[in-house]
């Protein structure tokens, strides 16, 4: 079935760590995003990226960095700068809405905790 | 720029009692609208979506949402709410047509549901 992966689950963190959170799509989709999602904050974008090799920053982008050197991959690095890591994160993605799609399908989520 | 308004936090019913949660968008173009809902711990699963057309949509678990322009509202409804409905559900609007991923998808804050007997 096509849908899209994130690993791990449940990820600890000690403070000063990089740790990077994985997000892997078989749908076969251009555009993938990372949202970071806080209690009574709703969702809010880090990074998205239409194509290979190229990403944009969203609202909160520092003290997070991306790569996207596959159309199936968009791993996310959470550094050391990121003040306040721990959170839920998703990792979703979307086509164009003249190919059928417009929305974004979304992972099961990573839920990160700094100990 | 774009943004979300789900004033209501939180919204309790009664099982079988109607449901309607509220939102209101800003934006200047032509919007396309979803509503998503979210299980504690788990991702976003698409509820329905209104990009053109009639502006009363169809989704998925007997949802539906009337597109307002004239109030900026995309407002879900349900006609009988089931205990497995309880959940947090989020309004999002992007860009349509051509401005497509050129400017992302924005999300309101949520609307926790809950359901009691």
């Amino acid at each position: 079935d096509g849908g899209i992966t994130q690993s791990p689950k449940y990820l600890f963190r000690k403070e000063g760590q990089n740790v990077t959170l994985s997000c892997e799509q078989n749908l076969n989709h251009d555009a993938m995003y990372w949202y970071r999602q806080d209690p009574g904050q709703g969702l809010r974008l880090i990074y998205y990226s239409q194509i290979v090799n190229d990403f944009q920053k969203g609202d909160i982008a520092e003290g997070y960095s991306v790569s996207r050197e596959k159309k199936e991959s968009f791993p996310l690095t959470v550094t050391s700068a990121q003040k306040n890591p721990t959170a839920f994160y998703l990792c979703a993605s979307s086509i164009e809405p003249d190919s059928g799609g417009g929305e974004a399908f979304f992972g099961q989520g990573t839920r990160l905790t700094v100990v | 720029a774009q943004s979300v308004t789900q004033p209501d936090i939180h919204i309790t019913v009664s099982e079988g009692a109607s449901l309607e949660l509220r939102c209101n968008y800003s934006y200047g173009a032509t919007p396309y609208l979803f509503w998503y809902v979210q299980s504690p711990g788990q991702g976003l699963q698409l509820l329905l979506k209104y990009f053109s057309g009639d502006t009363l949509v169809q989704g998925i678990k007997g949802f539906e949402a009337e597109f307002k322009r004239s109030q900026s509202s995309f407002n879900l409804r349900k006609p009988s709410v089931h205990w497995s409905d309880a959940a947090e559900y989020f309004c999002a609007v992007g860009a349509g047509g051509s401005n497509f991923g050129n400017e992302k998808l924005t999300f309101g804050t949520g609307t926790r549901l809950t359901i009691i007997p």
